[in-house]
C-alpha cells in the first residue's frame, strides 16, 4: 500500500489561495491521485483526480509534479464554505483492473472571515 | 445528493454480535467500495466488487464479509464485534473505470456497547 502524508491542519483568509500537498511513495504511471472534501456527518465528496501533470476543473487545480512523489490540491480564492477535511486518495494498481486504495489521514483546512 | 443510499444510519449493539450494513449505489454504477473511518485510523478501504465480483481487497478484517448483488446493492456484514469496531462505514460507487471518481453515500455509524 502507498504511504501518504499531508499537513493535519491549515488556516486561510477568506478570498486567499490555499495549496494543500499530499506525499506519497513513487507511485506508477498507472497509478492516480484524487483529492476529496469532507463535511462532518457527511460522505466525503470527490473535488478532483489526475495521473500527471496538472488538471483544473471548475473548482479546484490538481498539480502533480515529474518525480511524482507529491500531489498538490490547489483552492482559488477560498470561503468560509471550504472551511472542512480535505483527504487525498491514492489509487496503485495491483494488476487485472484493480486498484490498492489508500486515503492520506486529512487536512483540516479552516477559512477565517 | 450523492445518489448513494446506505441503511441503516446509526446502529448500535453489543460487544459479540453481528451485523449487516447496506449500500445502494448510484444509478448506473456497477462498482461499490466499502470503508472504514475511525477517529484513530482514518478513512481504510476494506473492499471492492464490480459487477457482482470482488474486485480488490483492503485491510478488511477476516470477521468481516461482503458481497454484491445481481440487483448491484452491497452488503457488508460484520461480525464478532469488538469494542474497537466502533465507527463510521462508508459505501461509495463508481462505474468501475479508474479514471472515474467514487462518489461516496453519508455512512452508517456503529456503535459497539
Amino acid at each position: 500500500l502507498a504511504k501518504t502524508t499531508q499537513p493535519i491542519s491549515m488556516d486561510s483568509y477568506e478570498g486567499q489561495e490555499v495549496n494543500i500537498t499530499c506525499s506519497h511513495n513513487n507511485i506508477a504511471t498507472n497509478d492516480y491521485i484524487t483529492w476529496y472534501q469532507q463535511f462532518p456527518s457527511q460522505g466525503p465528496r470527490f473535488i478532483i483526480q489526475g495521473y500527471k501533470t496538472k488538471v483544473t476543473n471548475e473548482v479546484a487545480s490538481l498539480f502533480i509534479p515529474a518525480d511524482r512523489k507529491s500531489s498538490t490540491l490547489s483552492l482559488p480564492r477560498v470561503s468560509l464554505s471550504d472551511t472542512a477535511v480535505y483527504y487525498c486518495l491514492v489509487g496503485v494498481y495491483s494488476g487485472a483492473g484493480s486498484y490498492q486504495l489508500t486515503f492520506g489521514k486529512g487536512t483540516k483546512l479552516s477559512v477565517i472571515p | 445528493d450523492s445518489g448513494v443510499t446506505q441503511t441503516p444510519k446509526h446502529l448500535i449493539t453489543a460487544t459479540g454480535q453481528r451485523v449487516t450494513l447496506r449500500c445502494s449505489p448510484r444509478s448506473g454504477d456497477l462498482s461499490v467500495y466499502w470503508y472504514q473511518q475511525s477517529l484513530d485510523q482514518g478513512l481504510q478501504f476494506l473492499i471492492q466488487y464490480y459487477n457482482g465480483e470482488e474486485r480488490a481487497k483492503g485491510n478488511i478484517l477476516e470477521r468481516f464479509s461482503a458481497q454484491q448483488f445481481p440487483d448491484l446493492h452491497s452488503e457488508l456484514n460484520l461480525s464478532s464485534l469488538e469494542l474497537g469496531d466502533s465507527a463510521l462505514y462508508f459505501c461509495a460507487s463508481s462505474s468501475g473505470q479508474p479514471n472515474q471518481p467514487q462518489h461516496f453515500g453519508d455512512g452508517t455509524r456503529l456503535s459497539i456497547l
